[in-house]
């Protein structure tokens, strides 16, 4: 089936460094992909998403591009702060008959020291 | 505007207890998930509903789990006895048709069964 793999599982920064997180994706469609974050105690949040190839997503200083020729959508920040502190999750999606449902990858935990 | 709202925050059971989860989505959206997360795993759909209609519960164990949305506003999702493995954060989330893929999810239950 369709799955999405997320290859680090932790990831530890210092303030103002560059972070990169590894997202690809396996389907036979041509789903789009989001990217969204989970603080410690709450439900996920949506951060953005792309719909095609070569597209560009980005929120809060975060960004990904849709490359269907890698299967990738990976998460860049140029320089991240404390309070990026969370757990980001690479989703693709939707399906279904009615087009609702997103499949989740693991998670990523980033930890960022200040 | 209000966000989704869950009860309880934290449940803790022994095996073979029943427990019940409730949900109030956001005023407006159609679209009714529940979701289930193990420790360290993204999010798992179990089952949604458009309006009061089961729309897909493939992934319910149908044998213990149950959901239900009556009048197409708040949702109930019960186990019946509850196992080790179900041991995780049940989320809930919602969304509005024809915007299925922006997701927002509630705080969650987190479920501990001894």
């Amino acid at each position: 089936g369709d799955s999405v793999t997320q290859t680090e599982g932790q990831v530890a920064l210092s303030e103002e460094d560059f972070l990169t997180i590894h997202c690809n994706y396996s389907a036979s469609g041509y789903p789009a992909l989001f990217w969204y974050v989970q603080y410690p105690g709450e439900g996920p949040q949506f951060l953005f998403r792309a719909s095609r190839d070569k597209e560009k997503g980005s929120s809060r200083g975060f960004e990904a591009t849709y490359d269907k020729g890698t299967t990738s959508f990976h998460l860049r920040k140029a320089s991240v702060q404390e309070s990026d502190s969370a757990v980001y999750y690479c989703a693709l999606g939707p399906y279904g008959s009615s087009g609702n449902k997103l499949i989740f990858g693991i998670g990523t935990l980033l930890s960022v020291k200040p | 505007e209000a966000g989704v709202t869950q009860s309880p925050r934290y449940a803790v059971l022994q095996e073979g207890q029943a427990v019940s989860f409730w949900c109030d989505p956001i005023s407006g959206h159609d679209t009714l998930y529940w979701y289930q997360q193990p420790r360290d795993q993204g999010p798992q759909l179990l089952v949604y509903f458009r309006d009061e209609a089961v729309i897909d519960n493939s992934q319910l164990p149908s044998d213990r789990f149950s959901a239900v949305r009556p009048k197409g506003t708040n949702s109930t999702l019960k186990i019946q006895s509850a196992k080790q493995g179900d041991t995780a954060t049940y989320l809930c989330a919602s969304s509005l048709m024809g915007r299925a893929e922006t997701l927002y999810f509630g705080s969650g239950t987190r479920l501990t069964v001894l």
